[in-house]
């Protein structure tokens, strides 16, 4: 089993949809999360931080459930620039950021 | 103006090859690593340095060694490629991933492609 686990997707919805990714990751010992973006053939950069009491930036909302193991990302009212890939990652304070497989997000007019 | 800086892009070598792959970060961080990017898109740590000292290594064959002569260069060379070499390498820095919720950038990646 991963430590962290995505559905792959991919996600198909159509401009202005509301979308959610959910994670699961197996190792309690895990101290920070993160979602990071990834567009086709590109590096990964950091979408957000995820908090335990959720945390919001504009469109996008993380939310983070200890006792599941579970981190969401909603974004609301998708555009085609949302287009990319969405890495929901964790970090256990060693140095070492843990990437789940990543869901595809493909945003159609 | 690049934050990370790896060369080259695109690497295409036959097998039994040595390549190198070179990665400049210019954000003052002190910490630098090596991810790889296999086909199914797992980006899988291989080495991090932390001002020049090794402080993570994955179970990486030991065809591939790491190198920092400063903490703002982390280049990784290659022996004797294998086709199951082929990938993207990505280099990445940080303030210091040990400290918390701390942002890592990364590099635009090294396609590496061995035939």
């Amino acid at each position: 089993r991963k430590e962290v686990e995505q559905d792959p997707g991919p996600f198909n919805v159509p401009e202005g949809a509301t979308v959610a990714f959910n994670c699961t990751y197996s190792n309690s010992a895990s101290q920070s999360f993160f979602w990071y973006r990834q567009d086709c053939r590109k590096e990964p950069k950091l979408l957000m931080s995820v908090y335990s009491s959720g945390n919001e930036d504009g469109r996008f909302t993380a939310q983070l459930n200890r006792a599941s193991q579970y981190i969401s990302l909603l974004i609301r009212d998708s555009k085609l620039s949302d287009s990319a890939t969405y890495l929901c990652v964790v970090n256990r304070n060693t140095g070492k950021l843990i990437f789940g497989q990543g869901t595809t997000l493909q945003v159609k007019p | 103006d690049t934050a990370v800086s790896q060369t080259p892009k695109y690497l295409v070598t036959q097998m039994g090859n040595d390549k190198s792959i070179k990665c400049e970060q210019n954000l003052g961080h002190d910490t630098m690593y090596w991810y790889k990017q296999d086909s199914k898109k797992f980006l899988k740590i291989m080495f991090s340095y932390n001002n020049k000292e090794l402080i993570i290594n994955e179970t990486v064959p030991n065809r591939f060694s790491p190198k920092s002569p400063d903490k703002a260069h982390l280049n990784l060379h290659i022996n004797s490629l294998e086709l199951g070499d082929s990938a993207v390498y990505f280099c990445a820095s940080s303030q210091g991933l040990r400290t918390g919720n701390t942002e890592a950038f990364f590099g635009q990646g090294t396609r590496l492609t061995v035939v």
